[in-house]
């Protein structure tokens, strides 16, 4: 059974740094994209960018770059979604997925809240 | 950068059939794919590659993309399809969402 589960809910202040972790099961994991998606507080689904684990082929959004990091560590199976300086407007729910071009994003993490208030 | 347009909301009654359609640039050319969202859970596939339906879909939900649109066709919609609903696209190897549709079912 393909699995991801994602770390828990974290509050920080503006900022602050976070690194929030997706470890999959159930698939090998270095055959599949993984993907980060988020949706902000009552707004939609907006992707964030993702990571082949094989060899740590990296995408951001566009609109994303340079503002979060992306990793994968394969001996274990984890990808992980880093920042280096939290803003308020990175609140959200950050949701990780397989993703494949040609089957989309087939199995999500249960997501993971981010608050960041001071 | 690649936009997808979707209405804001689509009202349907019970037993009736739901059509929520996706706008894009040539969006027949690419492979599309639908999204259940329910609040408070993740995001649920119900179509990929245009018109199929992973394991464990009912077979009311069904897909299809041609020219610049694609639609996401629920039959004889149940109140549990009550949900948000999202197209995505692939371009130039990034992956594009639609703005999401209210589907609400009265």
């Amino acid at each position: 059974e393909v699995q991801l589960v994602q770390s828990g809910a974290e509050v920080k202040k503006p900022g602050e740094s976070l690194k929030i972790s997706c470890k999959a099961s159930g698939y090998k994991f270095t055959d599949h994209w993984i993907g980060w998606v988020r949706q902000m507080p009552g707004k939609g689904l907006e992707w964030v960018g993702m990571i082949f684990p094989e060899d740590s082929d990296i995408r951001y959004s566009p609109s994303l770059q340079g503002q979060v990091s992306i990793s994968a560590d394969k001996s274990i199976n984890t990808a992980f979604l880093q920042w280096s300086s939290l803003k308020a407007s990175d609140t959200g729910i950050y949701y990780c997925a397989r993703q494949d071009t040609a089957n989309g994003l087939d199995f999500w993490g249960q997501g993971t809240l981010v608050t960041v208030s001071s | 950068s690649y936009d997808l347009t979707q209405p804001p909301s689509v009202s349907v009654s019970p037993g009736q059939t739901a059509t929520i359609t996706c706008s894009g640039d040539k969006l027949g050319h690419k492979y599309n794919c639908w999204y259940q969202k329910r609040p408070g859970q993740s995001p649920v596939l119900v179509i990929y590659q245009n018109n199929k339906r992973p394991s464990g879909i009912p077979e009311r939900f069904s897909g299809s993309n041609s020219g610049n649109t694609a639609t996401l066709t629920i039959s004889g919609t149940q109140t549990m399809d009550e949900a948000d609903y999202y197209c995505q696209a692939w371009d130039s190897a990034s992956v594009v969402f639609g703005g999401g549709t209210q589907l609400t079912v009265l």
